[in-house]
């Protein structure tokens, strides 16, 4: 059974450029929540996606943005790139309604 | 601004003791509460996820939670240096749509 998985592992970006993160979810989940991770801190919420629309979002701005496709997989986007957006990327899926979040591996994003 | 308080540690405990952590939360109404262990450079497991007043116990790892203190706390008893980890603990709100808070994490050392 597959977990949650994310691509691409790394990447590196220069201020201004744009990138776009991949999430495929848990088997049988239908909830995708994105995270950032800076160094030494817990995750922060960016956002949730559900049936395709994104359900709740955190205190991030515009330049964040997602998708969820029929099949459930997610991409988030981040455009305009800061230094500030250096951090590790996590994606996880949920399903039903505990809500236990299973996060993927990561997408470490590091701009110059 | 919910916010969830834990030590940064680290937190030094010898192999085979109890190893106890601890976490604050301040927004009042939240509703489940969630354990997650990190290894340096990968990303969060679930450990405990614990809803209701009391003690949840799983294998080594029992979760307490005191919502009129507003205060969950984790045990790992027999503490083995594989338990050597940074523990997240995260709050959410209300129901599954709702974004996890975490706190920044204790970083737990298990000396043998």
């Amino acid at each position: 059974d597959a977990g949650v998985t994310q691509s691409p592992t790394h990447l590196i970006k220069t201020r201004g450029q744009q990138v776009t993160l991949r999430c495929s979810p848990k088997s049988g989940h239908d909830t995708v929540s994105w995270y950032q991770q800076a160094l030494g801190q817990g995750p922060q919420f960016i956002f949730q996606y559900y049936e395709e629309e994104e359900r709740q979002r955190g205190n991030f701005p515009d330049r964040f943005s997602g998708h969820q496709f029929p099949n459930y997989s997610s991409e988030l986007n981040v455009n305009a790139l800061l230094l500030g957006d250096s951090a590790l990327y996590l994606c996880a899926s949920s399903g039903g309604t505990v809500g236990e979040l299973f996060f993927g591996e990561g997408s470490r994003l590091t701009v110059l | 601004q919910k916010e969830v308080e834990q030590n940064s540690g680290p937190l030094s405990v010898p192999e085979g003791a109890i190893a106890s952590l601890n976490c604050t939360y301040s927004d009042r109404v939240s509703q489940s509460f969630f354990w997650y262990r990190q290894y340096s450079g990968k990303s969060p497991e679930l450990i405990m996820s614990i809803y209701s007043n009391g003690d949840k116990e799983d294998g080594r790892f029992t979760a307490q939670l005191n919502k009129a203190s507003q205060y969950v706390s984790l045990l790992i008893r027999d503490s083995q240096p594989s338990d050597s980890a940074t523990y997240l603990c995260a709050v959410r709100l209300g129901g599954g749509a709702d974004g996890l808070t975490f706190g920044k994490g204790t970083h737990l050392i298990i000396q043998p």
